[in-house]
């Protein structure tokens, strides 16, 4: 089975600042799709970045870049210039795309609070 | 696109009684699948449903069912109502075909309270 640890409960960082989330997971498989999630305050939970396995080049999203070690089976989240707007919960989540078998395992999640 | 839709927003029910969960998915999206949001064991998979079949199931006991239907809407069903069933659920669709990503759209979910 799966298993996805996020080892930091709660980060606060100031505005501007450059932030980074650590994910670890563990899975014998080779294939396989991890993504961060963010769930703001009573909103919606929204895709932030994904990245494929068989990929080596890290994942961006305008702020939002990830730094993927396969072999250390590490997959952090950094958040650069950071806002207030990216005060949330953050959630790591891994999924094989095997079908019948597509759910997403996550983490426990790390409680980011932007401080102005 | 409209989103993820879920209803009710939040419900309140008694031990005992049984509650039935909507989920509208993006149009297009023939996959559903949900998941069970709690302080204590944080994200938890229930069930995902494709062309109308279940797909996949997670550890939960029997009272927690689904369907869907041919538009593709999901519901989902649990009797029986204990008070640790209290929890924000979940509802996420995804997109299929060759060129899919794996990614999931969450709704807002639906904010159970069991007393």
């Amino acid at each position: 089975a799966q298993t996805v640890t996020q080892s930091q409960p709660e980060m606060s960082v100031q505005e501007a600042e450059t932030v980074t989330l650590s994910c670890t997971y563990d899975t014998s498989e080779s294939n396989y799709y991890l993504f961060w999630y963010k769930q703001p305050p009573s909103r919606q939970m929204i895709l932030v970045i994904r990245q494929e396995a068989y990929k080596q080049q890290n994942a961006t999203e305008n702020r939002f870049s990830v730094n993927f070690q396969k072999a250390a089976k590490s997959f952090s989240l950094k958040i650069s210039d950071s806002q207030l707007g990216d005060t949330a919960m953050y959630f790591c989540a891994f999924m094989t795309p095997n079908f019948g078998n597509e759910k997403l395992t996550f983490g426990t999640g790390t409680r980011l609070t932007i401080i102005p | 696109k409209a989103g993820v839709t879920q209803t009710p927003r939040y419900l309140i029910k008694t031990r005992g009684q049984q509650v039935t969960l909507s989920c509208s998915p993006i149009s297009g999206h023939r996959s559903v699948s949900w998941y069970q949001q709690t302080p204590g064991q944080g994200l938890q998979f229930l069930f995902e449903y494709f062309s109308e079949t279940q797909r996949n199931k997670g550890n939960f006991p029997g009272r927690f069912s689904g369907r869907q239907f041919s538009n593709s809407r999901s519901e989902m069903n649990v009797s029986t109502l204990e008070l640790g069933d209290s929890a924000l659920y979940l509802c996420a669709s995804s997109p299929s075909g060759r060129a899919r990503s794996y990614e999931q759209y969450f709704g807002p979910g639906t904010r159970l309270t069991v007393t």
